[in-house]
């Protein structure tokens, strides 16, 4: 069964620095991999995807994320991090072994900005 | 234009209750899918509905129950509670036509079993 690590439970950036934030699946073939941010008291709201081609996906915001097969991986990245980016990151793989849309998600990695 | 809209915002339940949670749709999607937000974990998928008919479900049990309307609006049900079904119920909407179909999420309903 498809699954999603996010390593990271919470990680502090200073704003203006950058940001990776990292996650690992596990599925057989070429995934769909999604990358959603959820604030306090909103839904989730999709930064980017991959389902093929160029393994670099550019995202709103300004995130953007690689997927590179060798390592199981598709890490968010930001060149600056606003105060405005602090939220909880989530990563999921869409579970493409069912005939039906099925998210599997990590448990989120929640970013914190100082000033 | 609307996002996806859930009701109510907030919902208190004592053990055993029954309750029932509401999403409509973005205009022109055909499916609503909902998903279970536990404190501090990602969301779980529990079903995905398209059409009016349930097309998957997680593993959840059977008092989790759902149905779509012909306005594609749905709701989901929950009987004889517990006190672990206390999260955030997500609702999703998608044209549902394909895998890679962005799904947008409603802001959620905060359930809490007492």
């Amino acid at each position: 069964a498809q699954s999603v690590t996010q390593p990271d439970i919470h990680i502090t950036v200073s704003e203006g620095a950058s940001l990776e934030l990292r996650c690992n699946y596990s599925y057989g073939a070429t995934p769909y991999l999604f990358w959603y941010v959820q604030s306090p008291g909103q839904g989730l709201q999709l930064l980017l995807k991959y389902f093929s081609g160029d393994t670099l996906v550019q995202g709103i915001k300004g995130f953007e994320a690689e997927f590179k097969r060798s390592q199981s991986s598709f890490n968010l990245r930001k060149p600056s991090v606003h105060w405005s980016d602090a939220a909880e990151y989530f990563c999921a793989v869409g579970d493409m072994n069912t005939g039906f849309q099925k998210l599997v998600f990590g448990t989120g990695t929640r970013l914190l900005v100082s000033p | 234009d609307a996002g996806v809209t859930q009701s109510p915002t907030h919902l208190i339940k004592t053990r055993g209750q029954h309750v029932t949670l509401r999403c409509s749709p973005i205009s022109g999607h055909k499916s609503v899918s909902w998903y279970q937000q536990v404190l501090g974990q990602g969301p779980q998928f529990i079903f995905q509905y398209y059409e009016k008919e349930e097309r998957g479900r997680g593993n959840f049990p059977d008092r989790f129950s759902a149905r779509q309307f012909p306005n594609y609006s749905s709701e989901l049900n929950v009987n004889a509670l517990l006190l672990g079904d206390s999260a955030l119920y997500l609702c999703a909407s998608s044209f549902g036509r394909d895998h890679g179909d962005e799904q947008f999420f409603g802001p959620g309903t905060r359930l809490t079993v007492l």
